[in-house]
């Protein structure tokens, strides 16, 4: 299994503001995820990254970018933040075994007032 | 784009009780997951099952590729196993996520 920790925890924030969640794993692991889940629903892709020079959007990309800024490091940040945005954020990599089992970090809890 | 639901969305139970949660997805995949999202948000991985049958501890699973359905079997249900219960499969290297189902259990 990868060790995921995410950064903050939870965040409250203003509408208009620029905010940066982090992520971190421990296992050097080639492909990292940003999803988003909404209250009652599954999660959805963000943007996801199988390489530091390899980034591709996911399914609701729009008002979202990222950095890989090293092998074990995939910030998602939030430009210009709205309330729309108010969400449980996950990363997750995958397992040491396979690329297609994902494992998920704690989660970051941001609401945009 | 592929499609996976689950069934059934709600569940009560008494502790004790056994349950079966049902995942079906729309076309073939490289791979499904079962999760479990405790009350307090965190998602922990019960199974990576793209085809077959697995078991741990009180849960099992079970995926029929050809017939694009998964089944998660909880026994003897602890007031511990609450929470939403997610299948996710592999299209295209991202996970498609079903609705979930939330368990409750009574104790």
């Amino acid at each position: 299994d990868a060790d995921v920790t995410q950064t903050p925890r939870n965040r409250i924030t203003k509408t208009g503001k620029r905010i940066m969640l982090e992520c971190s794993q421990t296992k050097g692991h080639d492909r990292m995820y940003w999803y988003r889940q909404d209250p009652g629903l599954g999660l959805r892709l963000i943007y996801y990254s199988f390489d530091v020079k390899d980034i591709n959007k996911g399914e609701i990309s729009d008002g979202y970018s990222v950095s890989r800024q090293a092998q074990a490091k995939f910030s998602l940040s939030l430009e210009s933040a709205i309330p729309n945005q108010t969400a449980l954020y996950f990363c997750a990599t995958h397992s040491g075994l396979s690329y297609n089992e994902q494992f998920f970090g704690p989660g970051t809890r941001l609401t945009v007032l | 784009g592929i499609q996976v639901e689950q069934s059934p969305p709600d569940l009560i139970l008494q502790e004790g009780a056994n349950s079966t949660l049902r995942c079906n997805f729309s076309d073939s995949v490289n791979n499904l997951q079962w999760f479990h999202q405790n009350p307090w948000g965190q998602l922990i991985n019960l199974f990576y099952i793209p085809s077959g049958t697995k078991q741990n501890g009180r849960l099992s699973a079970t995926t029929v590729a050809t017939e694009r359905y998964s089944l998660l079997y909880i026994s003897s249900s602890q007031t511990t196993d609450s929470g939403v219960y997610f299948c996710a499969v592999d299209s295209n290297y991202q996970l498609i996520w079903g609705a979930g189902t939330k368990l409750i259990i009574k104790p």
